[in-house]
């Protein structure tokens, strides 16, 4: 799992509540990543940062928000809009955010149960 | 969307034979990685192959490219029981990457 934490490992939300999940690294990478893995799935992209102060919508970013006021932390909201939140979120970062070159390290992941 | 496509879903083989994965795209790319996820956790990178690669190994394991078929597969040898685990293939976009669904593999003692 490299240098990325997450926490906490196991989440329970009511329903209607917001939750945050932590993602910190140690790696010193201007990239960072969400996705989110429903069982038997592949990782679907909920939003990345390439650099402090930015980032950018994935492809099933509806019912989350992010921020990015610090390099190595990158937490991620999940709202009382996403309908059906339940799933294992995984984080991960990259050196740089260039694809073309780079790989992703990823953390342990959390995984999250509405009640 | 998902990009990048295995086959087969699942797979069970005995310790000691080679297991192959495939893994499908639709797009042109820039590389093509594997990586595995044991269950549970997050993922461990395997290996990344570039484009204008063919073939690459790394240990035990060897990754070859054909992008005139957009595909790429995953040998492993000599499997182990420490081998069951999912393995994915991710294809690098424009600053980010797309995942296929994986394939499940076990390795029985």
């Amino acid at each position: 799992d490299g240098g990325i934490t997450q926490s906490p490992k196991y989440l329970f939300r009511k329903e209607g509540q917001n939750v945050t999940l932590s993602c910190e690294q140690n790696l010193n990478h201007d990239a960072m990543y969400w996705y989110r893995q429903d069982p038997g799935q592949g990782l679907r992209l909920i939003y990345y940062s390439q650099i402090v102060n930015d980032f950018q919508k994935g492809d099933i970013a509806e019912g989350y928000s992010v921020s990015r006021e610090k390099k190595e932390s990158f937490p991620l909201t999940v709202t009382s809009a996403q309908k059906n939140p339940t799933a294992f979120y995984l984080c991960a970062s990259s050196r740089l955010a260039d694809t073309r070159t780079d790989t992703q390290y990823f953390g342990p992941g959390t995984r999250l149960t509405v009640l | 969307s998902q990009q990048g496509e295995e086959d087969p879903q699942a797979l069970s083989i005995q310790e000691g034979e080679n297991a192959t994965m495939n893994c499908s795209y639709k797009t042109s790319i820039n590389n093509l990685q594997w990586y595995r996820q044991n269950s549970g956790r997050g993922l461990v990178h395997l290996i990344l192959i570039r484009s204008n690669e063919r073939e690459k190994h790394s240990g035990r394991l060897r990754v070859t490219l054909d992008t005139s078929k957009k595909s790429s597969s995953l040998l492993i040898t000599a499997s182990r029981a420490a081998d069951t685990a999912s393995y994915f293939c991710a294809t690098a976009g424009t600053y980010k990457y797309i995942f296929g669904t994986g394939t499940r593999l076990k390795v029985l003692a």
